[in-house]
């Protein structure tokens, strides 16, 4: 079993809709959650962070963190033809050495259609 | 600020020949970071290092692979012999070391064995 689960798609929305993306993970040491973009033959470039659980928002996007069911997702209101790209969930543990490289996610290919 | 650069951004190579694969981390940025990414595998960490010392190579898949760092603007990934599972496309990533949460990622290296 993967330490970091998700979804690969592909998810198709039409223009306006609001997406949802998911992953769920099994280590518990895991303290600090991000969200990657990563557009056709681009690098991955984070689009949100959050450490420990709650929410965070930024203009049409949101991160939840749910510890105690080990379950992150990233809302993506009023969702935009440019949205379209590979998300990616990553996560890491709060302690240093080792413990500090992300762990990714499999990627959820997003497309968002005019 | 330029980024994190890569080079070639394309190689294709034949069976057996060694490639070198570059990275200039951002200027600043003292941990760097080797990914790999195929579709099968998704991404995946190969080693990082933190002030130009190896820390974690515990996802080199095998001793074809190498990667050295030897000053703080320049590391390298060789494979040596290469072989066509090597094919795939390589990110170098940097961060700062205090609060490296943020790995800002270059445009990758897709690699090509025939």
């Amino acid at each position: 079993q993967k330490e970091v689960e998700q979804d690969p798609g592909p998810l198709s929305v039409p223009e306006g809709a609001i997406v949802s993306l998911n992953c769920t993970y099994s280590n518990s040491a895991f303290q600090y959650f991000m969200w990657y973009r990563q557009y056709s033959r681009k690098g991955p470039e984070l689009l949100m962070y959050t450490y420990s659980s709650g929410n965070k928002e930024d203009g049409r996007f949101t991160a939840q963190v749910d510890k105690s069911s080990k379950y992150i997702s990233l809302f993506i209101r009023d969702s935009q033809p440019s949205d379209s790209a590979t998300y990616l969930c990553a996560m890491r543990g709060i302690s240093s050495g080792s413990a500090r490289q992300l762990t990714f996610g499999s990627g959820t290919q997003l497309t968002v259609l005019p | 600020d330029a980024g994190v650069i890569q080079s070639p951004r394309h190689e294709v190579t034949e069976m057996g020949q060694e490639v070198t694969l570059r990275c200039k981390p951002i200027s600043g940025h003292n941990s760097l970071f080797w990914y790999r990414q195929t579709m099968m595998r998704g991404l995946e960490l190969l080693i990082y290092f933190n002030n130009n010392v190896p820390i974690d190579d515990s996802g080199m898949p095998e001793d074809r692979f190498s990667a050295k760092m030897p000053n703080a603007s320049f590391s390298t990934l060789k494979i040596q012999p290469s072989e066509p599972r090597d094919s795939a496309v390589y990110f170098c990533a940097s961060s700062r070391l205090a609060g490296g949460e943020t790995q800002y990622f270059g445009p990758g290296t897709r690699l090509l064995v025939l």
